[in-house]
């Protein structure tokens, strides 16, 4: 089975842009969430959804942005980019939510770079 | 607040040593803990969890990890490290019927020597 899979695999952008990252969980899981991982720190939580539904939102300006399909693949949207958005976004999916228990298993990310 | 510490941020240590990578959490409700790995530009591997039941969970390549409770503790192990483990390593929590986040801790960068 496809692991979860993510693309752009990297991008470069420039500030003031906006970028749309994609994810396609693994088959069968019904929660994505998305990190924020800047070089050297561990990743940060932006976003969580479940069938359909944002469960959670992490501590990030209203420039990000976030929504799951009926076929739950998600994109994260980043408006108005700034150099300090420069990072690996990690999508993630579980069978149900992490409260629950499940374990998330994380796509290899896609790397942004804003200049 | 819930958060997790990752007292190391680098750990050196010869290849065939032990290894302890050490993880504390803080949390106001009950816990499910992860070690996820991170090798050289790619993304995150699950090595082992704890959800319930016994406190001592293994992976298949060697690590462990116990769960204690009261020292709210989540420590990485290894009796014997080969070159290949070299990688960041993250503790991870998440909330039991709570918040649908996990929370990270910074990361330990274990460098094997020689």
């Amino acid at each position: 089975d496809a692991g979860v899979t993510q693309s752009p695999t990297h991008l470069i952008k420039t500030r003031g842009q906006q970028v749309t990252l994609r994810c396609s969980p693994i088959s069968g899981h019904k929660s994505v969430s998305w990190y924020q991982q800047v070089l050297g720190q561990g990743p940060q939580f932006i976003f969580q959804y479940y069938e359909k539904e944002e469960r959670g939102r992490g501590n990030f300006p209203d420039r990000f942005s976030a929504r799951q399909f009926p076929n739950y693949s998600s994109e994260l949207n980043v408006n108005a980019l700034l150099l300090g958005d420069s990072a690996l976004y990690l999508c993630a999916s579980s069978f149900r939510t992490p409260s629950s228990g499940n374990t998330i298993y994380f796509g290899e990310g896609s790397w942004l770079t804003v200049v | 607040a819930q958060s997790v510490t990752q007292l190391d941020s680098q750990v050196p240590v010869f290849e065939e040593a032990p290894v302890e990578l050490r993880c504390n959490y803080s949390s106001s409700v009950s816990v499910y803990l992860f070690w996820y790995v991170q090798y050289p530009n790619q993304g995150l591997q699950l090595l082992l969890k704890y959800l319930s039941g016994s406190t001592l969970v293994k992976s298949i390549n060697g690590f462990e990890a116990e769960f204690n409770k009261s020292q709210t503790s989540f420590h990485l192990r290894k009796p014997s490290v080969h070159i290949s483990d070299t990688a960041e390593y993250f503790c991870a929590v998440s909330f039991m019927n709570r918040d649908d986040k996990i929370i990270f801790g910074k990361g330990t960068r274990l460098h094997i020597l020689p």
